[in-house]
């Protein structure tokens, strides 16, 4: 079975600065999608990022970037120039390109600084 | 474009009553996934649903059920209510196509049981 793994808990960040957050996976097969989904006090999940495993380049949405290591099983996700609004609950998610069921994370709970 | 709505947004109920929560995924998207969502285990997968046929089905017990109609409109029902199931229970919908691989949460429905 696939599993993903965020092993920072909590991470916290100044405003304007950078932030990395961690995430690892274990899969057998070797076509995928790695998705950051973000989850605010509001409870919807939206999706900051997604990553086909087809693709070498890593994928860059704005301020948002990812370090995509296929052969470590490592998607960090990279958060520039910290807004206050980007406070919340990040899943690093995984999902099977021939299924639907997503896998997630733990979660980390990121806390921007004024 | 109206998002993923999921009804009631809060729910209270009795250990050993049943529920019913409902999710309408955004037009013209036909599969529909469930999640659990707790603090201890994160999120879970429950089941999803393509034209009215659940696909794939995560690890819960037979209490946990669901259906989806002819518009898409997925139910999930939760009988013989624990404490245990107290949760935020999230719908996914997703315009299933081999090239798309967003899915759309709602905000979710708060269930506690007491």
């Amino acid at each position: 079975a696939q599993t993903v793994t965020q092993s920072q808990p909590e991470m916290s960040v100044q405003e304007a600065e950078t932030v990395t957050l961690s995430c690892t996976y274990d899969t057998s097969e070797s076509d995928y999608y790695l998705f950051w989904y973000k989850q605010p006090p509001s409870r919807q999940m939206i999706l900051v990022i997604r990553q086909e495993a087809y693709k070498q380049q890593n994928a860059t949405e704005n301020r948002f970037s990812v370090n995509f290591q296929k052969a470590a099983k490592s998607f960090s996700l990279k958060i520039s120039d910290s807004q206050l609004g980007d406070a919340a609950m990040y899943f690093c998610a995984y999902r099977s390109a021939s299924g639907n069921q997503f896998y997630f994370g733990t979660g980390t709970s990121l806390t921007v600084i004024p | 474009k109206a998002g993923v709505t999921q009804t009631p947004r809060y729910l209270i109920k009795t250990r050993g009553q049943q529920v019913t929560l409902s999710c309408s995924p955004i037009s013209g998207h036909r599969s529909v996934s469930w999640y659990q969502q707790t603090p201890g285990q994160g999120l879970q997968f429950l089941f999803e649903y393509f034209s009215e046929t659940q696909r794939n089905k995560g690890n819960f017990p037979g209490r946990f059920s669901g259906r989806q109609f002819s518009n898409s409109r997925s139910e999930m029902n939760v009988s013989t209510l624990e404490l245990g199931d107290s949760a935020l229970y999230l719908c996914a919908s997703k315009l299933l196509s081999k090239m798309n691989t967003e899915a759309f949460f709602g905000q979710g429905t708060r269930l506690t049981v007491v």
